[in-house]
């Protein structure tokens, strides 16, 4: 099975900081990965897919980067609705796997 | 407008059944594949199973953790997707999300999601 590690856990950021999540797959998986949004109480919803294509209706302050076994998810200037938990997914095989997500709090 | 939503969780005691339902509704879901993907009450997402279209065969995927013991099905007449849960464990609460493959094969990524359902196992 593919591990998928996230880091930070939490980060604490101010409205208006850049953040930077990253994402690290225990092998290679090309760009077979995704980023989703998930705020309390909600379903998951699709930022980026293929490592770096934003999803449509997807805000351009959202981008992803990376392939391999590295990628990030940036946010470059953070809003008010942008606080939530943030999961990757590889998509290069079966069992598909998350990362254990990050959360983004109000500093 | 694209949607999905889930149906028929609940409290039930261990060892017991339960049968939950994913209903679309804005597209044909008989073309895609879909997952089903669970969240334990303040953890994290994990990935139970996934239905390939009939294109592909409509062959079934089940993480380890349930194998044997869940299985999914489809009833594309009716725009529903099941997910079949026998001998329930304590370690099986959860809300249980579907979602919609993007790629067609297999492997992907999903949007959108249902709200979920919740599941609760217990005595």
């Amino acid at each position: 099975d593919i591990q998928m590690t996230q880091s930070p856990s939490s980060v604490s950021a101010s409205v208006g900081d850049r953040v930077t999540i990253t994402c690290r797959a225990s092998q290679g998986i090309s760009t077979w990965l995704a980023w989703y949004q998930q705020k309390p109480g909600k379903a998951p919803k699709l930022l980026i897919y293929a490592a770096s294509r934003l999803q449509s209706g997807v805000p351009s302050r959202f981008s992803g980067g990376g392939s391999g076994t590295d990628f990030t998810l940036t946010i470059s200037s953070l809003q008010p609705e942008d606080f939530a938990t943030y999961y990757c997914q590889q998509a290069n095989s079966f069992p598909l796997t998350f990362g254990g997500g990050t959360k983004v709090e109000i500093k | 407008e694209v949607q999905l939503v889930e149906s028929g969780g609940g409290l039930v005691q261990p060892g017991r059944s339960l049968r939950l339902s994913c209903t679309g509704s804005g597209f044909t879901v008989g073309d895609y594949g879909i997952i089903w993907v669970r969240q334990a009450p303040g953890k994290g997402l994990e990935w139970v199973g996934f239905i390939r279209s009939k294109a592909y065969g409509g062959t079934t995927e089940v993480a380890a953790s349930v194998e044997g013991r869940f299985t999914i099905s489809r009833d594309d007449s009716k725009s529903i997707v099941y997910l079949q849960m026998n001998s329930l464990k304590t370690e099986d609460t959860a809300v249980y999300h579907c979602s919609r493959a993007l790629a067609a094969a297999g492997t992907s990524w999903f949007d959108p999601w249902g709200q979920g359902t919740l599941v609760t196992v217990s005595s």
